[in-house]
């Protein structure tokens, strides 16, 4: 069964510090992979799409690295904000389908 | 340009009792998607709709209907619901399949009694 699979579940961190979220995944084929920021209460907002040629993608202090080899993408966010505090979800989809699939997502907490 | 709208925000059923999920987008999108996220689970699809007058079932489509009314509007139907579908439900749009951006509603948060 095709599934993502992140970690941590979740994650506190101080204020200007560095995090990394992971991601495995055992979709195949594979056609791209997104990362998502969730706050709480609201939708998910699209931070990065990669498909499986690019190894890298950045918006801001985000910065997504994807290994289709291993099956691994990771996402890292610099100089941590409070305004980051939210869950990040990652997403995998199949060629020539409309399906999504969601991982659980890594609860971030960013403290002052 | 407020993207993707819903309506409901929040909304309480009794076992039983049927309701109508709005949504709709004005970005000119044609593919559209209901899901659901619970507590522990990824997000889940129920419907989507590739195009104005397509609809096709998604992972977990038992209990729900739905209707692409046009290319703006696509609604999710509970016609007699049950505590399972207590749930968080987001509408989403994007132009189309591939590598595009997915926008999402801000959801409504449903609860059956």
């Amino acid at each position: 069964k095709n599934q993502v699979e992140q970690s941590p579940q979740s994650l506190i961190i101080l204020e200007g510090k560095n995090c990394t979220l992971q991601c495995n995944y055992t979709v195949s084929p594979f056609s791209n992979l997104r990362w998502y920021k969730q706050d709480t209460g609201r939708g998910p907002v699209s931070l990065t799409i990669m498909t499986f040629s690019e190894n890298t993608k950045s918006n801001g202090r985000y910065t997504a690295t994807l290994d289709a080899d291993t099956k691994q993408s990771s996402l890292h966010i610099t100089a941590s904000q409070l305004s980051d505090s939210a869950s990040y979800i990652c997403v995998v989809s199949a060629p020539g389908t409309y399906k999504y699939i969601f991982g659980t997502g890594t609860r971030l907490k960013v403290l002052a | 340009n407020a993207g993707v709208t819903q309506t409901p925000k929040f909304q309480v059923l009794k076992t039983g009792q049927s309701m109508t999920l709005q949504c709709a987008q004005d970005m000119n999108h044609n593919s559209m998607y209901w899901y659901r996220q619970d507590p522990g689970m990824g997000l889940r699809l129920i419907y989507y709709s590739a195009s104005e007058g397509t609809t096709d079932k998604g992972e977990v489509p038992n209990g729900y209907n739905v209707s692409r009314l046009n290319k703006r509007e696509f609604s999710l139907r509970l016609e007699s619901a049950a505590p399972s579908q207590t749930s968080v439900y987001f509408c989403a749009s994007m132009p189309t399949s591939g590598y595009n951006e997915q926008f999402f509603g801000p959801g409504t948060r449903l609860t059956v009694l």
